[in-house]
């Protein structure tokens, strides 16, 4: 595709469930991330795939996130038992390899807010 | 550990006046050095990396081993050039190899 592609934009969830996020990588990219950007927090790294593995997803901040990557593609993040601290902007992106040496391209990200 | 700071939160300056955004790290090996964009309503892209020793926009960053920093500066501010930036450092080994360190960023903004 011409970009990171991540859906939905926009998504307000109750307290308590659960909530599923899409990345579709640009087409050809092995590396994915996901970061998280909260106001006045940055960017925080939560994973990164490498294919379909993980090699890093020491940056999950609890139990209630998990991430997976199937066919070397989209990639789906998941928070179970939402809380409102899990309201930010869930940043996907990609590139061709590792950081070093290559472009990360970013999505437009997806808006959670937990209410 | 690795750590990107950047001290400013916010920045203002006017049409035609220099600007340099801070940015200082820390890391015990050779890091490589980015700074990212971010631009109203626009996705997060990548300005520059200091690998590439090249000017883009008019924007330059200059990686001082000895002072552990990376500060981005353009010499005459355009109002275009209002957004966010952070300052990045790649520099993992092993497991961590693709992960990217972000500073908080520092909003800039160019009054004309």
């Amino acid at each position: 595709g011409a970009g990171v592609s991540q859906s939905p934009s926009n998504k307000v969830t109750e307290k308590g469930k659960d909530v599923e996020l899409r990345c579709d990588p640009i087409s050809g990219h092995t590396a994915l991330y996901w970061y998280r950007q909260s106001l006045g927090q940055g960017l925080e790294f939560l994973i990164y795939f490498q294919g379909n593995s993980a090699p890093d997803k020491s940056g999950l901040p609890s139990d209630r996130f998990s991430a997976e990557r199937t066919g070397g593609s989209v990639s789906t993040l998941t928070i179970q038992r939402t809380q409102q601290e899990d309201s930010a902007v869930y940043l996907c992106a990609s590139s061709i390899g590792v950081p070093s040496g290559n472009t990360i391209y970013f999505g437009e990200g997806s808006w959670l807010t937990v209410v | 550990a690795q750590r990107v700071t950047q001290p400013e939160k916010l920045l203002s300056v006017f049409k035609g006046a220099p600007v340099e955004l801070k940015c200082n790290y820390s890391y015990s090996g050779s890091p490589e050095l980015f700074w990212y964009v971010q631009y109203s309503r626009q996705r997060l892209q990548l300005l520059l990396r200091h690998i590439s020793r090249e000017s883009i926009k008019g924007f330059t960053a200059d990686l001082n081993k000895g002072e552990t920093s990376f500060h981005l500066k353009k010499p005459f501010a355009q109002e275009e050039d209002s957004a966010m930036y952070y300052c990045a450092l790649s520099g993992g080994r092993g497991s961590t190899l693709g992960r990217l360190y972000f500073g908080r960023g520092t909003q800039l903004t160019v009054w004309p």
